[in-house]
């Protein structure tokens, strides 16, 4: 059984840093991309980085980029999300999402999701 | 980035009604575009990959259509279980994109 653990999120202050952590577990993680995916109360999807399964290519969305940085430590079957200068925009449900396989295939699995609330 | 409409935004059906959603694309995306189910407080499930081709487990009263720019998720006897939110993702280049979801309500 395919399994994403989401963890770290909670409350933080403006400009403030988090690192949320997701444990994956029922597939072999060095052989699927991995993507977080954030949902702001109320609103709809929106992708915000992904990850190939060696971790030598990554991506972002237009709003996080250079704030946020996406990593994966294959030895411990954990993908990370490091988010620095946040804002009240960067409120969210954070997912954590198993792509098929590789790099170009779909987002097939998510984790529960972990809140983030960015207020002072 | 591709920029995905999703219509409608929200829509009032019955049980036993058939449903009809539409993604369209801002570019040819081939078929890579998924769909995908929210029901409140709960994560995303994939319904549909490639467009048409049905995620294990997924009824087979889902069911998706489509290719370059326009794309359908079609349910074809509402049950009960089903009301929820669909998404649609393009899976085509990144930044991955979202539609807006259509929030499928009880009438």
């Amino acid at each position: 059984e395919v399994l994403l653990l989401e963890s770290g999120g909670g409350l933080v202050q403006p400009g403030g840093s988090l690192r949320l952590s997701c444990a994956v577990s029922g597939f072999t993680f060095a052989g699927c991309a991995m993507s977080w995916v954030r949902q702001a109360p109320g609103k709809g999807l929106e992708w915000v980085s992904a990850i190939s399964g060696s971790g030598g290519t990554t991506d972002y969305a237009d709003s996080v980029k250079g704030r946020f940085t996406i990593s994966r430590d294959n030895a411990k079957n954990t993908l990370y999300l490091q988010m620095n200068s946040l804002t009240a925009d960067d409120t969210a449900v954070y997912y954590c999402a198993r792509h098929s396989s590789s790099w170009s295939t779909p987002i097939a699995y998510w984790g529960q999701g972990t809140l983030v609330t960015v207020s002072s | 980035a591709i920029q995905m409409t999703q219509s409608p935004s929200s829509l009032s059906a019955s049980v036993g009604d058939r449903v009809t959603i539409t993604c369209r694309a801002s570019q040819g995306i081939r078929n890579d575009l998924g769909w995908y189910q929210q029901k409140p407080g709960k994560a995303p499930r994939l319904l549909i990959y490639a467009a048409s081709s049905l995620q294990t487990g997924v009824p087979s009263r889902f069911s998706g259509s489509g290719s370059g720019t326009d794309f359908t998720l079609t349910i074809s006897s509402l049950q009960p279980e089903d009301f929820a939110t669909y998404y649609c993702l393009q899976d085509y280049n990144y930044p991955r994109t979202f539609g807006q979801g259509t929030k499928v309500e009880s009438k």
